[in-house]
């Protein structure tokens, strides 16, 4: 049975980073590659990019372009996705979903909110 | 990278049909046959109810159907029931191995 269970909520000031924790079961991590999608409140879902957990490799919207880190510790089955530099809009919740085939987000997490708050 | 264009509210009566519209450009539907819909309801995760335009995961419903003509896809759900009443998306797949969702649509039943 897959899942994605996400970190919990948490609370950064501006400025800060925080990192978002993914961890799977069901199925090995590197079978498959991680896309984190966000969500502020009230807002449109907004893709920020995806990991291959097995080679490294990763790719950002370029929104995120030197803002995102997306890494995975193999050996716990889990990915991460850290946001530096935070922002007041970077309040959202925080999705990592299943990459299966080319377009197939088969499995979300349980959504991480975070909030940017002074 | 803009957003897909969705409508932003599409309403119908159980048992009737509606169409949701999902428009790109030629740098993602208009190139790519791999366009999905999710289906959000309050407060919690989306799930994927098409994807590579037309297919169905295990377990959706029949009700869903999705389709593609040129930079526009369009989610079309028959029979409709109280529980469609949810958020709905669009996403494709986009140049440089990059995806983009759209703006979403509010179905109200």
């Amino acid at each position: 049975h897959v899942q994605l269970v996400q970190s919990g909520a948490d609370v950064k000031q501006p400025g800060a980073s925080v990192k978002v924790s993914c961890k799977a079961s069901g199925y090995t991590l590197t079978d498959n590659y991680i896309h984190w999608v966000r969500q502020a409140p009230g807002q449109r879902l907004e893709w920020m990019g995806w990991q291959n957990s097995n080679s490294g490799a990763t790719k950002f919207t370029q929104t995120f372009q030197g803002r995102v880190t997306m890494t995975a510790d193999t050996s716990m089955n889990t990915a991460y996705m850290e946001l530096h530099s935070l922002r007041f809009d970077d309040t959202a919740i925080y999705y990592c979903t299943r990459g299966s085939g080319t377009s197939l987000f088969d499995y979300w997490g349980q959504g991480a909110l975070v909030t940017v708050s002074s | 990278q803009s957003a897909l264009t969705q409508p932003a509210s599409v309403s119908g009566s159980p048992g009737q049909s509606i169409t949701i519209s999902c428009t790109g450009t030629s740098s993602d539907i208009g190139t790519y046959d791999y366009v999905s819909w999710y289906q959000q309801h309050p407060g919690k995760a989306p799930t994927t109810i098409i994807y590579e335009v037309t297919r169905r995961p295990s377990g959706v419903s029949y009700r869903f159907s999705g389709s593609k003509s040129g930079n526009t896809a369009s989610l079309t759900i028959s029979g409709l029931q109280a529980e469609d009443e949810a958020d709905y998306y669009c996403s494709s797949r986009a140049i440089g191995i990059t995806y983009v969702f759209g703006s979403g649509t509010k179905v109200t039943v």
